[in-house]
């Protein structure tokens, strides 16, 4: 089986600040880990994603996110947030292992950002 | 080029109506996933197509619920007898292959009356 901890529900940060959102993940074998962005009634964007290689990954909107296999984490941040980059954000995750079920996304409950001006 | 598209955007029916909700995946992408978005949850899989191969119902909450996929491009999620617990933001997504980033559609917002 395979699942996804997002541990904050909400994430306040200053306009200009460094912004963490938290993601911890289980599967059985090695992981495929995705970040989400949803603004408000729009659908989902990718914005990085981990499949194998360099731990540190960098993807869409000065977004990067860090995997970490000790601490089963991938952790997505940003230098300094803009007010801009308030929305809902899910990670995901799914086992590179295939069978029964693999090529499905698990995702977390989602953690909302808030810019503050 | 074109996104995946979803029809209608927002859909307002009565409980014990049937409801189709159709995907329009984008062109050559193999790899078709519904997920079922409810309010305060994360997003719950449905149901996964992949090319011609049988369906990955595993997902799929009660039998009320059915998908299918034609000619491997549009999708159609039916929903029969709808319940009030069905209403929900149901999203698609399709991908190149197996292995590679989910692209979503906007949705389809259900409310069952």
């Amino acid at each position: 089986a395979q699942s996804v901890a997002q541990p904050e529900d909400q994430v306040n940060v200053a306009e200009g600040n460094p912004l963490t959102v938290k993601c911890t993940y289980s599967v059985s074998g090695n992981p495929y880990l995705f970040w989400y962005v949803q603004y408000p009634n729009r659908g989902l964007q990718f914005l990085l994603k981990y499949i194998t290689g360099d731990n540190l990954v960098k993807g869409s909107y000065g977004f990067e996110a860090e995997f970490n296999k000790s601490q089963t984490s991938f952790h997505l941040k940003k230098p300094s947030a803009l007010v801009s980059d308030s929305a809902l954000y899910f990670c995901a995750v799914r086992d590179i292992f295939t069978g029964a079920g693999s090529y499905q996304l698990t995702f977390g409950k989602g953690t909302k950002l808030s810019v503050i001006p | 080029g074109a996104g995946v598209s979803q029809s209608p955007s927002n859909k307002v029916t009565e409980k014990g109506k049937d409801v189709e909700l159709r995907c329009d995946p984008i062109s050559g992408h193999t790899a078709l996933y519904w997920y079922r978005q409810s309010l305060g949850q994360g997003l719950e899989f449905l149901i996964y197509f992949q090319g011609n191969s049988a369906p990955d119902k595993s997902g799929l909450p009660s039998d009320r619920f059915s998908a299918e996929r034609t000619g491997g491009s549009v999708s159609t999620l039916t929903i029969q007898r709808t319940q009030q617990e069905d209403s929900a933001v149901y999203l698609c997504a399709s991908s190149p292959t197996d292995y590679n980033e989910q692209f979503f559609g906007p949705g389809t917002r259900l409310t069952v009356l």
